[in-house]
């Protein structure tokens, strides 16, 4: 069965930090991964996905992940976050050759004091 | 707006109701799923639907739960005789099938008291 494991489930930085959120998952075959944020009182929104290609992805809001088939790693980075990215991150893989139920990490809670 | 759609957005209900959610997804996604995400976890997988077909269901959902998508649109999530376990944020996503996205919407919050 698949997992994912987040390492961080709260994480405190101050703005202009640099930001690194872990994600591993199990399942080791061709995999879909991304990364999900919710920001205060909002919907779960897509934040950047890898499906096949470079394994350095990009998305929103200067957000970053690569993806390391070696280390069965996905971890989200930002060079230089900003008070609005407090939210919580979740990251996300499909069930094994799956395309329609997708395995939630138990998310990261990041606060940016500003 | 054009997003996944859910009502109620909070519901508070006494122990041994009945209550039943809706959920609107995007139009053309011929996908819909239910999740549940409680404190501290991430969204959990209930059932999922391609068209009006329910495909699979998680064993979390116990007998009490029931969800349809009746003409394959709109999709209703009862929980019957409710506990207080089932406290929860209820979710709804919508996708395109092989799509591999799927699009949440804000959610029912659910108080069982």
């Amino acid at each position: 069965a698949q997992s994912v494991s987040q390492h961080n489930h709260h994480v405190i930085l101050s703005e202009a930090a640099s930001l690194e959120l872990g994600c591993n998952y199990s399942y080791g075959g061709t995999v879909n991964l991304f990364w999900y944020v919710q920001y205060p009182g909002q919907h779960l929104q897509l934040l950047l996905k890898y499906f096949s290609g470079d394994p350095l992805v990009k998305g929103i809001k200067g957000f970053e992940a690569e993806f390391i088939k070696s280390k069965f790693s996905f971890n989200l980075r930002k060079p230089s976050v900003q008070w609005s990215d407090t939210a919580e991150y979740f990251c996300a893989v499909p069930a094994p050759n799956r395309d329609d139920k997708i395995i939630f990490g138990k998310g990261t809670r990041l606060h940016i004091l500003p | 707006d054009t997003g996944v759609s859910q009502n109620p957005r909070h519901k508070i209900t006494k122990r041994g109701q009945n209550v039943t959610f809706r959920c609107d997804p995007i139009s053309e996604h011929n996908r819909l799923y239910w999740y549940r995400q409680t404190l501290g976890q991430g969204p959990e997988f209930l059932t999922y639907f391609q068209n009006e077909a329910q495909l699979e269901k998680s064993r979390l959902l116990s007998d009490r739960f029931s969800a349809e998508r009746p003409k394959g649109s709109f999709s209703t999530l009862e929980i019957q005789r409710t506990e207080q376990g089932d406290s929860a944020m209820y979710l709804c996503a919508s996708s395109l099938a092989r799509q591999g996205i799927q699009y949440f919407g804000a959610g029912t919050r659910l108080s069982v008291l």
